[in-house]
Formats: C-alpha cells, sequence, structure tokens
C-alpha cells in the first residue's frame, strides 16, 4: 500500500513571491507517477502537474514546477509568482502503474495568497 | 461535453435513509472512479469502473454502498441506512483507461447526515 504525507496543513505567500509546498511517499512499487491537484473553494479538483517516476527531469508548467527526489521520496511543487487565483487547496497524489489509474491522495495543504 | 457533471450538489438525508448520487462523466472516458473527501482530508479511492465492470472497491466500501454503471455510461453511487460518519463530500472522475492519463474530477455530491 501507498502513503502520501503533505507536512504542512496551511501556508501563505505574497502575490507575486514564490512557495514551496511539500509532500513525502512511500510505496515499495518501481513505477509510478505523482501529481499536484489543485482544488478551489467549492470548485472541482484540476490537475496543475505531474511526473513520471521514470524521468530524472523535473516537471514545469508554467509557474508550477516539481523537485522530485526520488531515493529520498520527496515530491515538492514550487509555484513562482504566486496569484490570487493559486489560493486553494493543494494535493499531492500517487498513482502505480499497475493501480488502474487510482489515486492515493495526501491530506492536502491550504495555500493563501495574499495581496 | 462540458466536463464531469454530479447531481446533486448538496443532499441532507436523517440517519437510516437511503441516499443515491448520480454520475456523469466525459462522454468518451471509458473509467469512473469514486472518491470520498472528509473534511479536511484528502480524497480516498471507493470503487472504480471499466466501461460496466466494476473491477476495484475500497475496503472503506462497506456493504451499504453499492455503485454502478449499467451501460457504461452514467454512474450511481447508493448509500443504504445511511450514518452520521457517512457525512462526506463524494467526488467522481473520470478518464481513458491508459496509463497515466489524467482523471477529470466532477464538483462532487457533498452528503451530510443528521
Amino acid at each position: 500500500a501507498q502513503t502520501v504525507t503533505q507536512s504542512q496543513p496551511e501556508m501563505s505567500v505574497q502575490e507575486a513571491e514564490t512557495v514551496t509546498l511539500s509532500c513525502t511517499y512511500d510505496t515499495s512499487e518501481n513505477n509510478y507517477y505523482l501529481f499536484w491537484y489543485k482544488q478551489p473553494p467549492s470548485r472541482q479538483m484540476i490537475l496543475v502537474i505531474r511526473q513520471e517516476a521514470y524521468k530524472q527531469q523535473n516537471a514545469t508548467e508554467n509557474r508550477f514546477s516539481v523537485n522530485f527526489q526520488k531515493a529520498a521520496k520527496s515530491f515538492s511543487l514550487k509555484i513562482s509568482d504566486s496569484q490570487l487565483g493559486d489560493t486553494a487547496m493543494y494535493f499531492c497524489a500517487f498513482m502505480a502503474n499497475n493501480a488502474g489509474n487510482m489515486l492515493t491522495f495526501g491530506g492536502g495543504t491550504r495555500l493563501m495568497v495574499k495581496p | 461535453d462540458t466536463g464531469v457533471s454530479q447531481d446533486p450538489r448538496h443532499k441532507i438525508t436523517k440517519r437510516g435513509q437511503n441516499v443515491t448520487f448520480r454520475c456523469d462523466p466525459i462522454s468518451e472516458h471509458n473509467r469512473l472512479y469514486w472518491y470520498r473527501q472528509t473534511l479536511g482530508q484528502g480524497p480516498e479511492f471507493l470503487t472504480y469502473f471499466q466501461n460496466e465492470a466494476q473491477l476495484e472497491k475500497s475496503r472503506l466500501l462497506s456493504d451499504r454502498f453499492s455503485a454502478e454503471r449499467p451501460k457504461g455510461s452514467f454512474s450511481t453511487l447508493e448509500i443504504q441506512r445511511t450514518e452520521q460518519g457517512d457525512s462526506a463530500m463524494y467526488l467522481c472522475a473520470s478518464s481513458f483507461s491508459q496509463v497515466n492519463t489524467e482523471a477529470f474530477f466532477g464538483q462532487g455530491t457533498r452528503l451530510t447526515v443528521v
């Protein structure tokens, strides 16, 4: 079984600054994928960024990037130039390659971007 | 197609009553997932379908819970004899079956058992 841990229940950042959200996971799988999902208040969850475990290069999507440390089982999300619209719950999620695309989520980090 | 839709958005029910939720996935997606999210927690997997076949069920899915996807399109999740501990957000998601394909989530059904 997999576990995903997000150790920061809440974080805040000033608009235009950079923030990093932490995530660690535990698994015995070799082939897997990691995701960050964003859940704005009262809105559906949307995918922010994904990382294939076999890729050493860290994924980047515009202002969002990850720091994937496979040996340490760490997968942090960096948000650059934070915007008010980034205010949301952020969930780290794990998917094993052979798990039918089922996701195991962490407990989430509530991010507040302050003007 | 505007995405995954769930109905109702909110449901308040008395303990012991039965409730049924509906999920309409993105039409081309053959996989459909149900998750449960309690307040302040991440979603927890309940079950998933590929087309009309239910392929996996979590141990969280007690025998009071049943899910169906009769024609491989929409799905229903029924909870019988609801308990206060069933109060949660029930999320539906859909995807293609290829590995690592993105799952698209609905806005969820918030259940309150009083």
